[in-house]
């Protein structure tokens, strides 16, 4: 059982460029989302999902895409990305009748 | 919209003193309060939580307490030692209501040995 995962761990882009950041959990969790966390502002949802096939936008969705296509897997999207969304992004997914939220070990993005 | 305000932004003590960290909510449907803990590097982790029927709750040296009419809720860590040192979130969520997790914006603990 290997909880939340993320990949990669560390990403270096330019201004512009595209990428998808990987979230995947074997927990059977019907509850997916992604948080970015920038110094001094906590964590800020971005997009979450209560199941495959349903997403919808947080707090600061702008630039990000995602898609819910298993129940595993909730990737990231960044279309063209811009030196603001530097920031450590961290997955996390809980089951649909509990409360605790599991978080991924997080990717640190850097764009230049 | 929904906001949780966290003071202190930092926070210093002397191992073996307590420490408190203070939240406060804007929503009064939140029912779930949940404290995460961070190490340098690290992810999250849950360390405490309770919800909206509780008035506090205890594991060993960490405790919650809420007041729901005040809408705030606070963590307590007492004899506190060094791997303590972490940052600590609050969060507010109404569950099964709505998914989104409020978080604070955290509290930077140092415990000085």
């Amino acid at each position: 059982n290997a909880g939340v995962t993320q990949t990669p761990k560390f990403q270096v882009l330019k201004t512009g460029q595209s990428m998808t950041l990987q979230c995947a959990q074997d927990m059977n969790h019907e509850y997916m989302s992604w948080y970015r966390q920038d110094p001094g502002m906590g964590l800020r949802l971005i997009h979450y999902s209560v199941g495959a096939g349903i997403t919808d936008q947080g707090e600061v969705p702008n630039g990000y895409n995602v898609s819910r296509s298993t129940t595993e897997d909730f990737p990231l999207r960044l279309l063209s990305a811009a030196p603001s969304q530097t920031s450590v992004y961290f997955c996390a997914s809980r089951d649909g009748q509990g409360y605790e939220q599991y978080f991924g070990p997080g990717t640190r993005l850097t764009v230049t | 919209g929904e906001n949780v305000e966290q003071h202190p932004s930092t926070l210093s003590v002397q191992e073996g003193d307590s420490a408190v960290i203070k939240c406060t909510y804007s929503d009064s449907a939140s029912n779930y309060f949940p404290w995460y803990k961070q190490e340098l590097g690290k992810r999250p982790q849950l360390i405490i939580d309770i919800r909206s029927n509780v008035g506090e709750k205890k594991d060993q040296r960490i405790a919650v307490t809420l007041n729901k009419t005040a809408k705030h809720f606070s963590l307590h860590i007492t004899e506190t030692q060094p791997e303590d040192s972490a940052v600590y979130f609050c969060a507010a969520t109404n569950n099964p209501g709505t998914y989104k997790y409020i978080f604070g914006t955290g509290t930077r603990l140092k415990v000085l040995a």
